[in-house]
């Protein structure tokens, strides 16, 4: 079975510093992983995606994250953050047949002027 | 637009009443996903459809649940005798086979 723990509920960061939202998960078969922002009363919104290849994958709004397998973890890093950027963030897995989707708890950031 | 669409956004009824959700996907994703996502909490998977096909059912899925997609493209979802903890935004996303799931804005069920 495949599981997502996001360790941070709340990440507070003040505007133009780096922030780390972290994901880690466990599964017994290879798997794909995600990270999605949700916007208040919206749908999730995909950030970014780990399928397979290089470890380091570039997403939209100038996000990036890094697939570390030994550490099983997946965290979401941005250098600097804007006040758009505070949202839900969540972490997904799923196992390579795409059947299900796993998700984290969330991470609200939220970015203080 | 050619994204996920789900009507209606809100919904408020009455305990014990039924309700529908429809879920219209990206036209050329045979997969649809529903989901549930209570406040403080990721998504929780209900159901999963490839093309007409349900696949896929969660325990969550009670036998007051039951989902649709009778042509493979909209699908709907239907709970009947609504109950408190039914409360809750309902998702709905669909993929192109395994890949990024794309979700719509959701349907906000509130039961009085």
């Amino acid at each position: 079975a495949q599981s997502v723990t996001q360790l941070d509920s709340q990440v507070p960061v003040f505007e133009e510093a780096p922030v780390e939202l972290r994901c880690n998960y466990s599964s017994s078969v290879s798997v794909y992983l995600f990270w999605y922002v949700q916007y208040p009363n919206q749908g999730l919104q995909l950030l970014l995606k780990y399928l397979s290849g290089s470890t380091l994958v570039k997403g939209i709004n100038g996000f990036e994250a890094e697939f570390n397998k030994s550490q099983t973890s997946f965290h979401l890093r941005k250098p600097s953050v804007h006040i758009s950027d505070t949202a839900e963030y969540f972490c997904a897995v799923t196992p390579g047949s795409g059947n299900q989707f796993y998700f984290g708890t969330g991470t609200s950031l939220t970015v203080i002027p | 637009d050619t994204g996920v669409s789900q009507n209606p956004r809100h919904k408020i009824t009455k305990r014990g009443q039924n309700v529908t959700f429809r879920c219209d996907p990206i036209s050329e994703h045979n997969r649809l996903y529903w989901y549930r996502q209570t406040l403080g909490q990721g998504p929780e998977f209900l159901t999963y459809f490839q093309n007409e096909a349900q696949l896929e059912k969660s325990r969550l899925l009670s036998d007051r649940f039951s989902a649709e997609r009778p042509k493979g493209s909209f699908s709907t979802l239907e709970i009947q005798r609504t109950e408190q903890g039914d409360s809750a935004m309902y998702l709905c996303a669909s993929s192109p086979g395994g890949g990024p799931q794309h979700f719509g804005d959701g349907t906000r069920l509130s039961i009085l």
